[in-house]
C-alpha cells in the first residue's frame, strides 16, 4: 500500500542522548516535511527538502538535522536530545517540488518522550 | 507576524450542521487548507481553497474570503465519526504551510 511510514511508532528517550527517527514515502514525491505537534500549538515545521539533496530550515530548526540522501528517506536526527523535544513528529510528503500549491500528505507520527 | 486563529473546540448533536471558522495572517496568500485528525493519527486533507467561494464535497463544504483572511469549514449531517479536530493551514508566500492550533470538534448524540 502506497504511502509514508515513520520508526519507530514511540520512544522514550533519556536526555542528553541521540536518536533519528525514520521517515519513508513509497509516492516518488518530491518534497518532504518533519513537523512536531504540541499540544495548543499548531504543526511547526522543523525541517524540509523540495527534492533530494537539498534541504531547508524550517520554523523550529534548533537542535535537529535532516538529510535527503534519495527521493524516499527523510531521516530526522536529534543530536543530544533534550526535555523540550518531548512531542509527536509528523513527516510529510507532497508531489511536487516547493514553489507550488500541492497538497501534503502525512505518516502516522513518532511519539517521543526525554526524560 | 504570520497568525492563524481558529475556535479551540466546539461541540454539536449528530446530525446537525456545524461551521468552523479560521481567520488567518500571512506573508503572501497562496491558498487555505483544512486537514482532518483524529486523535492519536495524522492529519488528512480534507479541502483546498485558493479562490473566493465556497466549494463543496459531499457532506463538507468549505468557504474562502481572501479580502477578509477568513475561511471556513462546514459540516453537515454530523455523524459520530466526525468528532476529530480540524485544522487550518494557509500557505504563505514561501509556499509553506502556516498552521492553526486546530479545533476539536465533539459530537453528542
Amino acid at each position: 500500500i502506497a504511502g509514508i511510514t515513520q520508526a519507530p511508532t514511540s520512544q522514550i528517550l533519556a536526555a542528553g542522548r541521540r536518536m533519528t527517527l525514520r521517515c519513508t514515502q513509497d509516492m516518488r514525491h518530491n518534497a518532504m516535511y518533519w513537523y512536531r505537534q504540541d499540544l495548543g500549538l499548531g504543526l511547526r515545521l522543523i525541517h524540509y527538502s523540495n527534492t533530494a539533496g537539498t534541504t531547508g530550515k524550517g520554523e523550529v530548526p534548533d537542535g535537529y538535522s535532516v538529510s535527503r540522501a534519495n527521493t524516499d528517506d527523510f531521516p530526522l536526527t536529534l543530536a543530544s536530545a533534550v526535555p523540550s523535544q518531548t512531542s509527536v513528529y509528523f513527516c510529510a510528503s507532497s508531489e511536487k517540488a516547493g514553489g507550488s500549491t500541492d497538497t501534503q500528505y502525512f505518516g502516522p507520527g513518532t511519539r517521543l518522550t526525554v526524560l | 507576524g504570520q497568525n492563524i486563529d481558529q475556535p479551540t473546540e466546539m461541540t454539536a448533536t449528530e446530525g446537525a450542521i456545524v461551521q468552523i471558522n479560521c481567520t488567518y495572517q500571512t506573508s503572501g496568500f497562496n491558498g487555505l487548507f483544512w486537514y482532518q485528525q483524529h486523535a492519536g493519527e495524522a492529519p488528512t486533507f480534507l479541502s483546498y481553497n485558493v479562490l473566493d467561494g465556497l466549494e463543496e464535497k459531499g457532506r463538507f463544504s468549505s468557504f474562502l474570503s481572501r479580502s477578509k483572511g477568513y475561511s471556513y469549514l462546514l459540516l453537515k449531517e454530523l455523524q459520530m465519526k466526525d468528532s476529530a479536530s480540524y485544522l487550518c493551514a494557509a500557505m504563505d508566500s514561501n509556499y509553506q504551510l502556516i498552521w492553526g492550533a486546530g479545533t476539536k470538534l465533539i459530537i453528542k448524540p
